[in-house]
């Protein structure tokens, strides 16, 4: 059974607007969640992360929202650039004694120019 | 960034070869991990190592064996592969509860 779930498999924004991307889990160990970015042919780049105390963490363009009544993260990106373009893993972390990371099967963002 | 590198990034081999993939790290990380990314499913952690001991093996076929010699270097040895094998075979590595690092992946088809 999948724990981490991301249930758009692609995703189009205009340039200049806001990229929302979703991210299900369910298993409440969670403590820690993750987002990273993956160009074809490269291995994916850490993004941003929130710890499961917060409900939001802000890094330029980027924000995570984390709603843990709801088990659900979101990935907020404004304004959305073409270079954003990318797959968009969300991950989490259980508090068990070896960190140990659960992926979702990610998202393509597409953004148009 | 290539504080990752991962060697060789495409592998074509028959069912009855033994290669091995090889990472290795240069930002002094604690921690290694093999993934295995198919497509449309989510990475699937394969093994994990802390300082050099194998602390994961997340239900792997034997016929992929992993072998981490020091903290800087990993490898996964292969033998006699099925053509489901055929994914993308990443390397990460991690320092205590800092986010991972990832290689660029080795491109692997089994024939």
């Amino acid at each position: 059974d999948q724990q981490v779930k991301q249930n758009s498999p692609s995703l189009s924004v205009q340039e200049g607007r806001i990229s929302i991307l979703n991210c299900d889990y369910t298993n409440s160990m969670f403590d820690y969640f993750l987002w990273y970015k993956k160009y074809p042919a490269e291995g994916p780049t850490f993004l941003i992360s929130i710890s499961s105390i917060k409900d939001k963490n802000e890094d330029g363009r980027f924000t995570v929202f984390l709603n843990k009544s709801a088990k659900h993260l979101s990935l907020h990106i404004v304004p959305s650039q073409p270079g954003d373009s990318a797959v968009y893993f969300c991950a989490a972390r259980s508090t068990s004694g070896t960190y140990k990371y659960i992926f979702g099967t990610g998202t393509r963002l597409k953004v148009l120019a | 960034e290539t504080g990752v590198t991962q060697t060789p990034r495409h592998l074509v081999m028959g069912m009855t070869n033994k290669k091995s993939l090889k990472c290795e790290q240069h930002l002094g990380h604690n921690a290694m991990y093999w993934y295995k990314q198919s497509a449309k499913k989510p990475l699937e952690l394969m093994f994990v190592y802390n300082f050099k001991e194998q602390t994961e093996n997340n239900s792997v076929p034997s016929r992929f064996s992993p072998e981490c010699p020091n903290s800087s270097h990993l490898f996964l040895h292969l033998h006699t592969l099925q053509p489901e094998d055929s994914a993308l075979y990443l390397c990460a590595s991690s320092q205590g509860a800092q986010p991972q690092h990832f290689g660029d992946g080795t491109r692997l088809s089994i024939l």
